[in-house]
Order: structure tokens, then C-alpha cells, then sequence
């Protein structure tokens, strides 16, 4: 089965300095990966995401993740932080085999704290 | 293009009774899941339906149950209310292309459930 570790359950940056939010999963497969974020009282809202090909990946609002297949890694970073990114991000897994289809497998979140 | 709808947004309920939660998808999306988000356990998968069927089922009791329409629309439903199931319960659609989740989800603002 797949997991997801999310290193850091609060991270705290000052605005214009650089994001980095950390991820590692766990899958006996190629996975998709996925980044969302979720603003106070409402659903999450996808980043980006990592299905095959090109290794870097760009999203919304500045950000980028770059799947790290030696590493099980696919950290998300942004080179300088807005007022508006504070919130809490989730990265997520996905697999195709093994009975695990159609579901995402999220960490536990990193709430970003972002200080004028 | 509407996103996906939840409804309602906020619902007491008291312990033992029984609530039915409802989303509406993306139009075209075929595929419906379901997610219950706490703080203490995170976001965990609840059931994800495709074309009315239901594909995957997570590790939650019989008392969580849900349904899919012809229209793509679902419901979830959860008898015997415990404290328990005080929760954020999210819906998300997506196409699932090739019935993979590699288009990613799209996800509703939740409906957020307390039992008293």
C-alpha cells in the first residue's frame, strides 16, 4: 500500500523568502503525486501534479515540485512567499495496480505560516 | 464551468441519528469520491463511484454507506451517528481518463458535520 510522510507539520517563513514544503512516499509502483493546498474553511484546491514525464513540475501561483524518483521524494517550493500562501498544504499519492486505484492517499498536512 | 457542489454547508446532528450528504460533480465528470477530514486523523477515503458503481471502499464502518445517480450526482450517507463522525466530509470528481486518476481530483468546499 501506499504511504505519504509529509516532514513538518508547521512551517513558518518570512514573506519573499523561500517556500519548501517537504514530501516522501512510499509505493511499490509508479505513482502519481499531487500537491493541494485548503484555505480556512474550504475544500482543497490542486497545486500541481506529477503523472509521467518531465520530473519538474510547475503549478499554480508560482509553485513547483520535482519528482525525485531515487529519493521517493516530490518536494514542493516557491523562491518567494506572498501573504496569501498561508495555509495548510496536503501532498497525496495515487497508484494504479494493486487495488489502490482510484483513491488519493494524502499526508497529514504542513500549515505554512507566512510573517510579514 | 460549475464546480463541484456540496450541500448543505453546516450540519448539527445528534448521536443516533442518521444524515444524508450530497455533490454534485463537475459536469462530465464521471467519477465521484468521498473524503472524511479530521484533525486528528487527517483526510482519509471514504468510497469512490464511477458510472453508479462503487470501485473502491476504504477501511470505514457499514454505518458509512453512499450511492451514485445516473446523472453523476452522490450521495453518502452515515446511520447511527456518533460523536465520532464530527467531521469536514469532502466530495471531489474527476474524468478518470483510461480509469486512472491521472487527471486529477477536483474537490468541493466540504459539508461540515457536527454530532452533539
Amino acid at each position: 500500500a501506499q504511504s505519504v510522510t509529509q516532514l513538518g507539520s508547521h512551517v513558518s517563513v518570512s514573506e519573499g523568502a523561500l517556500v519548501l514544503l517537504r514530501c516522501n512516499y512510499s509505493s511499490s509502483v509508479p505513482p502519481y503525486l499531487f500537491w493541494y493546498v485548503q484555505y480556512p474553511n474550504q475544500g482543497l484546491q490542486l497545486l500541481l501534479k506529477y503523472t509521467t514525464g518531465a520530473t519538474l513540475v510547475k503549478g499554480i501561483n508560482g509553485f513547483e515540485a520535482e519528482f525525485k524518483k531515487s529519493e521517493t521524494s516530490f518536494h514542493l517550493t516557491k523562491p518567494s512567499a506572498h501573504m496569501s500562501d498561508a495555509a495548510e498544504y496536503f501532498c497525496a499519492v495515487s497508484v494504479t495496480s494493486g487495488g489502490s486505484n482510484y483513491k488519493l492517499t494524502f499526508g497529514k498536512g504542513t500549515l505554512l505560516t507566512v510573517n510579514p | 464551468k460549475a464546480g463541484v457542489t456540496q450541500t448543505p454547508r453546516y450540519l448539527i446532528k445528534t448521536r443516533g441519528q442518521q444524515v444524508t450528504l450530497s455533490c454534485s460533480p463537475i459536469s462530465g465528470h464521471r467519477s465521484v469520491s468521498w473524503y472524511q477530514q479530521t484533525p486528528g486523523q487527517g483526510l482519509q477515503f471514504l468510497f469512490e463511484y464511477f458510472s453508479e458503481t462503487q470501485r473502491n471502499k476504504g477501511n470505514f464502518p457499514g454505518r458509512f454507506s453512499g450511492r451514485q445517480f445516473s446523472n453523476s450526482r452522490s450521495e453518502m450517507n452515515v446511520s447511527t451517528l456518533e460523536l465520532g463522525d464530527s467531521a469536514l466530509y469532502l466530495c471531489a470528481s474527476s474524468l478518470a481518463l483510461r480509469g486512472t486518476t491521472a487527471g486529477g481530483y477536483t474537490f468541493g468546499s466540504g459539508t461540515r458535520l457536527t454530532v452533539v
